[in-house]
């Protein structure tokens, strides 16, 4: 079946380090792909969108995300976090383009930034 | 520019009552897509709209429902509400459908039936 998974429900990183979200779609065909940030009481904020046949996307706020068709998987980095970053993560994709705007959404990963 | 306006933001009701929730997209934005967040199902599609026209439902009862009108504008109705319909109600609207055009969110619709 087609979906979208997210490594990870929870990531705690410390203020300045690494920010790694993992996600990883199955699909027939490569999907169009999007990373949205949701913070408390709000709807979705896109991040970045997949362009095709681009590896490595940046998007908003120092986010950016590796593509890699060998591996299905399109990881959203940042190298350094900031306390700001605390959020929600998804990850989705548009796995049947013929489908109109039906995406389909990893479960999601809540990060927590330590001062 | 405008973004997604969605009213109410909260909405309280008792089980077996109906709901409408209302979505304004961007000006010139034609597509406007329904989905629904909950803790334990994450967030799961519901319907779109393209042109007034509905292009795709997901897996839900038939009491959810849906229409766009000719503004563009979208409203959904739950009818017989269940203490499982309590989520947050998102909408989305985009240029086209079935592009890597982003859909933009509104802030949600939170629904707490009791």
């Amino acid at each position: 079946a087609q979906s979208v998974t997210q490594l990870g429900s929870h990531v705690s990183v410390s203020e300045g380090a690494l920010v790694l979200l993992r996600c990883n779609y199955s699909s027939s065909v490569p999907p169009y792909l999007f990373w949205y940030v949701q913070y408390p009481n709000q709807g979705l904020q896109l991040l970045l969108k997949y362009t095709t046949g681009a590896t490595l996307v940046k998007g908003i706020n120092g986010f950016e995300a590796e593509f890699k068709k060998s591996e299905t998987s399109f990881h959203l980095t940042k190298p350094s976090a900031h306390m700001s970053d605390a959020a929600e993560y998804f990850c989705a994709g548009l796995l049947n383009k013929a489908a109109g705007n039906k995406l389909t959404f990893g479960g999601g990963t809540r990060v927590l930034v330590k001062p | 520019k405008a973004g997604v306006t969605q009213t109410p933001r909260y909405l309280i009701k008792t089980r077996g009552q109906q709901v409408t929730l209302s979505c304004s997209p961007i000006s010139g934005h034609r597509s406007v897509s329904w989905y629904q967040q909950t803790p334990g199902q994450g967030l799961q599609f519901l319907f779109e709209y393209f042109s007034e026209t509905q292009r795709n439902k997901g897996n839900f009862p038939g009491r959810f429902s849906g229409r766009q009108f000719s503004n563009s504008r979208s409203e959904m109705n739950v009818s017989t509400l269940e203490l499982g319909d309590s989520a947050l109600y998102l909408c989305a609207s985009s240029l086209v459908a079935g592009t890597n055009s982003p859909l933009h969110f509104g802030n949600g619709t939170r629904l707490t039936v009791t």
